[in-house]
């Protein structure tokens, strides 16, 4: 059975120190994506990355860096310089497998609830 | 972009009355539309699954009779909580996918917050 686990519930660090949140799931196929969101405190859900099962290398975007490593099967998100606007829940997800058919859905964690203290 | 709207926003009403909540693609076409619950500090409990044109998809546990859910068209879908009790309080999000047969991102509508009294 597919299942991500994040198992830091909350976190909280000082403006400027840097985080990472932790992604660990467990799929049988092979071909997948992962997924990273951000849910502020508003409740909207912000798409932040979609990583595909097949590219193993690691993406920078600004502040933020993914270490995806297929052999611990892990995805993890790393915030450089955190600011309070990054206060928030972060999600990680894993899509089903192509064998799920067209409707493919989200599984996710139970994610991370980041506290930036000014 | 890829922007999902959702209305209304909040909504306060009485136990037994019916609310519908609007998930609007606006510009891209959403093939799918997922519809989700959250509790508070929870993650996202999936509701159901639909596509244009289609009846919805259900996931287990939850009343496709208390939840009616439309897509009638490839930018619109609508839940409706009928007959709503307090325990149907909750945040409602919508989100929507452009790509029926690959595994597209969903993007996420703002939520409902849903308050049954």
């Amino acid at each position: 059975a597919q299942k991500v686990t994040q198992a830091q519930t909350e976190i909280s660090v000082v403006e400027k120190e840097d985080v990472t949140l932790d992604c660990v799931y467990e799929t049988r196929d092979t071909t997948y994506y992962l997924f990273w969101y951000k849910q502020p405190p508003s409740g909207e859900l912000v798409f932040l990355i979609r990583r595909n099962s097949f590219d193993e290398q690691n993406e920078i975007s600004g502040r933020y860096s993914w270490n995806f490593q297929k052999s611990t099967s892990s995805f993890n998100f790393t915030i450089t310089a955190s600011q309070v606007v990054d206060s928030a829940v972060y999600f990680c997800a894993l899509s089903e497998g192509i064998n799920a058919g067209n409707n493919r859905k989200l599984i996710w964690g139970l994610g991370t609830s980041l506290a930036v203290n000014p | 972009g890829a922007v999902v709207s959702q209305h209304p926003s909040r909504v306060i009403c009485k136990s037994g009355t019916s609310v519908k909540i609007e998930c609007r693609s606006l510009d891209f076409q959403a093939t799918t539309m997922f519809w989700y619950r959250q509790f508070p500090k929870q993650s996202l409990m999936l509701m159901a699954t639909s596509n244009e044109g289609s009846k919805a998809t259900y996931e287990q546990g939850v009343e496709k009779d208390k939840f009616l859910i439309n897509h009638a068209s490839l930018t619109l879908s609508t839940l409706t909580v009928t007959s709503a009790h307090p325990e149907d309080s909750s945040f409602y999000i919508c989100s929507g996918k452009r790509d029926r047969i690959s595994t597209d991102t969903q993007y996420f509508g703002p939520g409902t917050r849903l308050t049954v009294l």
